[in-house]
């Protein structure tokens, strides 16, 4: 286990609905990044985190956002959700976050389904 | 263009048997690593190795091995003697630094090989 926990484990939503994704990153750690990941596919890259502060971001709309919290953790959230939105979304926890070198340790996911 | 490429959508193989899983990558950056995961039906991404674009060197961790050969922009994983607890699905991915000191440490992934271990 990589020690990064996610929240909740699965979530139903209706479209237009929000969400907020919870993560706690590995102790020590102090990025955390967020991936998309649709059925059958490679996580997509959604944003990342260091020291509280977005450091990048994939190609995804503003009604995906984000908070990262003095103790590392974040939150990621939707807004305005549509159907397409439904996948799996992975926390990953690094050290750094200013250079590639850092490997990403991830979460199990959490599970959201957009009805 | 996608930066990571894994054309083996799915792979099947009877338990004992070598099985070697395909990654290429492209990219223009002189700096960047490369990684592999594997994702087990539980949806979780384990980390299985890093190499940096410095490092040519194949590496052997047990029944696993990986060649890196930059000439061709690839990074193949083998395994050796498979198990069914292989089974899952194996991800490539390519990390950058990007130029004026700016850096992210972002994944790209490429679209996984699903890896299937028969008894």
């Amino acid at each position: 286990e990589t020690g990064v926990t996610q929240s909740p484990t699965h979530l139903i939503k209706t479209r237009g609905q929000q969400v907020t994704l919870r993560c706690s990153s590995q102790s020590g750690h102090n990025t955390v990044s967020w991936y998309q990941q649709a059925l059958g596919q490679g996580p997509q890259f959604i944003f990342q985190y260091y020291r509280e502060e977005e450091n990048g971001r994939g190609n995804f709309p503003p009604r995906f956002s984000g908070l990262q919290f003095p103790n590392y953790s974040s939150e990621l959230n939707v807004n305005a959700l549509e159907l397409d939105d439904s996948a799996l979304y992975l926390c990953a926890s690094s050290v750094g976050g200013t250079t590639p070198t850092d490997t990403q340790y991830f979460g199990p996911g959490t599970r959201l389904t957009v009805l | 263009a996608q930066k990571v490429t894994q054309a083996q959508t799915e792979i099947s193989v009877v338990e004992k048997e070598d099985v070697t899983l395909d990654c290429v990558y492209e990219t223009r950056d002189t700096t960047y690593y490369l990684f592999w995961y594997k994702q087990p039906p539980s949806g979780e991404l384990v980390f299985l190795i890093r190499r940096n674009s410095f490092d040519e060197q194949n590496e052997i961790s047990g029944r696993y091995s990986w060649n890196f050969q930059k000439s061709t922009s690839s990074f193949n994983f083998t395994i050796t003697a498979s198990q069914v607890v292989d089974s899952a699905v194996y991800f490539c991915a390519l990390s950058e630094r990007k130029d004026r000191g700016s850096t992210l440490g972002r994944l790209y992934f490429g679209r996984g090989t699903q890896l299937t271990v028969w008894p």
